[in-house]
């Protein structure tokens, strides 16, 4: 298995404009995560999916993110309109497991928002 | 509310050196604890887990991490220490108390440097 893949690896637009960013869990895995890691704030868990559907989405910092699953294996995560702020890497995991399993994370988007 | 501390930012060690990277965690339930590593430019790799059982945990890498309920730590040791053991060091916690007993609470990490 490929593990979790996320695209693209960087991203740096211009403030105001929409980021879309793009995961593919692990074939099997029913939740799928997204997080934000930052210097400040370390790792925040932003919204999290159980088979497709958002189970979890109190982490999402503002109404500018949104975050969908069409299918078992694609996942995106929106930001419109990006701001300076939201710069930082994001990163999807999945798990085959709500609790007791291990995260598979993807190698992360880096986001720079100018 | 659950949470994780690493005290420390930074730990220097030479190689050969045995490594320790401390964690302590606080929870409402039992803990969930978890050691995730991070490489430059990569996302993070899970490294060992205490979910039950024997408190002496082994995982990858000659990594090991003892849980100890009392003082409510859960620290990463490795006895000898490579050069390539170089990374950013994350320990991680589920509370089992309650619904949102998904949540991984992530520590602030530490970073090693293992110098030859």
């Amino acid at each position: 298995d490929a593990g979790v893949i996320q695209s693209p690896r960087h991203e740096v637009t211009e403030m105001g404009q929409e980021v879309t960013l793009r995961c593919k869990p692990i074939s099997g895995h029913d939740y799928l995560f997204w997080y934000r890691q930052t210097m400040m704030r370390g790792l925040e868990l932003l919204i999290y999916f159980n088979n497709n559907v958002p189970i979890d989405d109190s982490g999402m910092p503002e109404d500018r993110f949104s975050a969908k699953m069409p299918n078992a294996s694609f996942s995106t995560l929106k930001i419109q309109p990006s701001e300076p702020r939201d710069s930082a890497v994001y990163f999807c995991a999945s798990s085959p497991d709500r609790v007791r399993e291990k995260l598979f994370f993807g190698s992360g988007t880096q986001l720079s928002v100018l | 509310a659950q949470s994780v501390a690493q005290p420390e930012d930074q730990v220097n060690v030479a190689e050969g050196n045995p490594l320790t990277v401390k964690c302590t965690y606080s929870v409402s339930g039992n803990p969930y604890l978890f050691w995730y590593v991070q490489y430059p430019n990569r996302g993070l790799q899970f490294l060992l887990k205490y979910i039950t059982g024997d408190n002496l945990v082994k995982g990858s890498y000659g990594f090991e991490a003892e849980f100890n309920k009392s003082q409510t730590s859960f620290h990463l040791k490795k006895p000898s220490a490579l050069v390539s053991d170089s990374a950013l060091y994350f320990c991680a916690v589920r509370d089992l108390e309650g619904s949102n007993d998904y949540k991984l609470s992530f520590g602030a990490g530490t970073t090693v440097t293992v110098r030859a």
